[in-house]
C-alpha cells in the first residue's frame, strides 16, 4: 500500500532551528510537497522536489531523497507565526496525490 | 483573481438531508479535486476531474456525487448525509501536473451532520 509517515507533533523555541522529516512508500513518484496549514485554514504551498537535494526558499528548505524515500522540511529563525502544522505529500505515478496526516509544530517563546 | 472560491464555509445538516458544496476556479486549471480532513488523517481524495465532461472517484467516493460541465466549476454533492461524513473539505485546483507543481486551496467547508 502507499503510505506517508511523518510525526504528530512536535515542540520547538523561537528563534531556533526545527527539522520535519517525512518517509513514504508509493507506487512510484512524481514529486514532493510541504503544505503549510494554520488551523482553520486551508493548506498554502511551500515547497516542492522532484530531484533529490536541498531546496532553499528563504527560512525554510526543503531536502528529498529518493533512494531512501525521505525528505525533511527544515525551518529556521523559528516565529510565532510558524505554529501550524505541516502536511507532505507524494505524488504518484498517476499524478495523485498521497498525503501525510500533517505534523503540528508548536512554538514556545 | 479569485483562485478558487468554496462556498458554504459552515453548515449544519441533519441525518438524511441533502446538499451541495460549490467549488469554483478561475485560473483556467484542467484538474480540480475534493478532500476531506478528518482528525490525525491525512487529506483524503473524495474525487477528482481532469477536465469538463470528465470524473473520477478518490479513494472515499461513497455517498458523494461530482459533475464537472465547466473547467471552473466542480460542486460536491452529499445525497443522505450521514454522521460519518462530519469532516471539512476543501476544493483544489492544479495545472496539468506534468507542466505545473502548485496545488490552490478553497477556503474549506466545514459540516456537521447531526
Amino acid at each position: 500500500g502507499q503510505n506517508i509517515d511523518q510525526p504528530t507533533e512536535m515542540t520547538a523555541t523561537e528563534g531556533a532551528i526545527v527539522q520535519i522529516n517525512c518517509t513514504y512508500q508509493t507506487s512510484g513518484f512524481n514529486g514532493l510537497f510541504w503544505y503549510q496549514q494554520h488551523a482553520g485554514e486551508a493548506p498554502t504551498f511551500l515547497s516542492y522536489n522532484v530531484l533529490d537535494g536541498l531546496e532553499e526558499k528563504g527560512r525554510f528548505s526543503s531536502f528529498l531523497s529518493r533512494s531512501k524515500g525521505y525528505s525533511y522540511l527544515l525551518l529556521k529563525e523559528l516565529q510565532m507565526k510558524d505554529s501550524a502544522s505541516y502536511l507532505c505529500a507524494v505524488s504518484d505515478s498517476n499524478y495523485q496525490l498521497i498525503w501525510g496526516a500533517g505534523t503540528k509544530l508548536i512554538i514556545k517563546p | 483573481n479569485a483562485g478558487v472560491t468554496q462556498t458554504p464555509k459552515f453548515q449544519v445538516l441533519k441525518t438524511g438531508q441533502s446538499m451541495t458544496l460549490q467549488c469554483a476556479q478561475d485560473m483556467n486549471h484542467e484538474y480540480m479535486s475534493w478532500y476531506r480532513q478528518d482528525p490525525g488523517m491525512g487529506l483524503r481524495l473524495i474525487h477528482y476531474s481532469v477536465g469538463a465532461g470528465i470524473t473520477d472517484q478518490g479513494e472515499v467516493p461513497n455517498g458523494y456525487n461530482v459533475s464537472r460541465s465547466t473547467t471552473e466549476d466542480f460542486p460536491l454533492r452529499l445525497l443522505s448525509a450521514a454522521p460519518s461524513q462530519t469532516s471539512v473539505y476543501f476544493c483544489a485546483s492544479r495545472t496539468e501536473p506534468a507542466s505545473g507543481n502548485t496545488i490552490y486551496f478553497g477556503e474549506g467547508s466545514w459540516l456537521t451532520v447531526v
